[in-house]
């Protein structure tokens, strides 16, 4: 069966500008999770959505950052006024319920440049 | 706090050779803890993970891991090295419902 799926693969954008990020999680799946992965770094969390709604935001490094969920399904992450520093790659993850023991399966991430 | 410590930043064996990836953790109670793959240009793929059943995980691709309370290790063995295995490997403890991952290993495996 599909996979967790991201768009785009790559974004390169200016410094000042805003950014959206798609995650279209596996059919089925209530939970859904962003992850932040640095040059050389493990993957850091971000927010972690249970259905429609946020349950822990507290990763998400600033107010620049939101992410949204509004069906229950598709996310999109937003950075607004991106600085260099938030070049990175995305990874979004989803899991059938939700809880720390299940399995989060990846999708490929979008590898987002900030010049 | 719950956190993993990955040992060593590079590992390099050879083909045929035994595999030692260490990670110790962090933890106030038993741990979920889990063991992921990364493959150059590849998303994340889980290997094996422990979740308080057995202590001794078998995961994919012959790749097995011990959970040692006394010495809050989950050491990530495998008896044979493949060429294929060369990738990015990191640990991930599970508090709650979000992953903490390891700084990671990169194992080399040479022909």
């Amino acid at each position: 069966g599909a996979g967790v799926s991201q768009t785009p693969s790559n974004k390169v954008t200016e410094k000042g500008k805003y950014v959206e990020l798609r995650c279209d999680p596996i059919s089925g799946h209530t939970a859904l999770y962003w992850y932040r992965q640095s040059l050389g770094q493990g993957p850091e969390f971000l927010i972690y959505f249970q259905g429609t709604g946020a349950a822990d935001d507290s990763g998400l490094p600033n107010d620049r950052f939101f992410a949204v969920r509004p069906e229950g399904s598709v996310s999109t992450l937003k950075i607004q006024r991106t600085e260099r520093g938030d070049s990175a790659v995305y990874l979004c993850a989803s899991s059938l319920n939700g809880g720390g023991q299940e399995t989060q399966y990846f999708g490929p991430g979008t590898r987002l440049l900030v010049l | 706090a719950q956190s993993v410590t990955q040992l060593d930043s590079h590992v390099s064996v050879s083909e045929g050779t035994p595999v030692l990836l260490r990670c110790n953790y962090s933890s106030s109670y038993s741990p979920s803890l889990f063991w992921y793959v990364q493959h150059p240009n590849k998303g994340l793929q889980l290997l094996l993970k422990y979740t308080s059943a057995a202590t001794l995980v078998k995961g994919i691709n012959g790749f097995e891991a011990e959970f040692k309370k006394s010495e809050t290790s989950f050491h990530l063995t495998k008896p044979s090295a493949h060429m294929s295995d060369a990738a990015e490997y990191f640990c991930v403890v599970s508090p709650t419902d979000k992953l903490i991952f390891g700084t990671g290993t990169r194992l080399q495996v040479f022909p």
